[in-house]
């Protein structure tokens, strides 16, 4: 059961355009959700979170939505490059481990971003 | 510049041939993650470590260990690699405590088994 779902495998946008990524989760006690972005062959990158208690978190070109009623996130990216061609991976944290505060991600299974000079 | 680092980037293995894979970080962070992803997939936890403690997931086979001799260093053991082992191994660190919930990742080891 996934409990963070990227629906969208795949997005082509043109450079200097909106890219919005979308991701939807199951789980209400996910309370901290996070964006990452991946190049071929190297480790996921952190871009930029939210806290459930905000509804929109702004760090230059990347701005991310969450609709909590709606269960629902997006990373807006504006203008969009070249450079930001990679795969998008929506991430969300729940569980308090009993050993101290670290947490789980789950991850959604990532979108595909192409953006077309 | 603080970073998590990962050796070897690639590795190939043989069948059942024990094989090491090794994370470093300089982010003096206290727990340390090793996740699973294979082509396509989201990444999988299979344990971390916060500080010395360790903590498997449920679903992880005990063919696959863990080492943390010190703060710096963690070590993913698989015992008895099989085809299905073949994937994208990244490690991962975060600080720990309340409020600091970002992970930073390696750039992973890419394991072959042949």
């Amino acid at each position: 059961d996934q409990q963070v779902k990227q629906n969208s495998p795949s997005l082509s946008v043109q450079e200097g355009r909106i890219s919005i990524l979308n991701c939807d989760y199951t789980n209400s006690m996910f309370d901290y959700f996070l964006w990452y972005k991946k190049y071929p062959a190297e480790g996921p990158t952190f871009l930029i979170s939210i806290s459930s208690i905000k509804d929109k978190n702004e760090d230059g070109r990347f701005t991310v939505f969450l609709n909590k009623s709606a269960k629902h996130l997006s990373l807006h990216i504006v203008p969009s490059q070249p450079g930001d061609s990679a795969v998008y991976f929506c991430a969300a944290i729940e569980r308090l481990f009993s050993s101290g505060s670290a947490r789980q991600l789950t991850f959604g299974s990532g979108t595909q971003l192409t953006v077309l000079p | 510049d603080a970073m998590v680092i990962q050796n070897p980037r690639y590795q190939v293995t043989q069948f059942g041939k024990p094989v090491t894979l090794s994370c470093s970080q300089t982010l003096n962070h206290n727990v340390m993650y090793w996740y699973q992803q294979k082509s396509s997939q989201a990444p999988k936890l299979l344990f971390h470590y916060y500080d010395k403690d360790f903590n498997n997931e449920a679903d992880t086979p005990d063919n696959f260990q863990s080492r943390r001799p010190n703060t710096s260093f963690c070590f993913l053991d698989i015992r008895s690699p099989g085809l299905g082992d073949a994937a994208m191994y990244l490690c991962a660190t975060s600080r720990g405590g309340s409020g600091s919930y970002e992970q930073y990742f390696g750039p992973g080891t890419r394991l072959t088994v042949t």
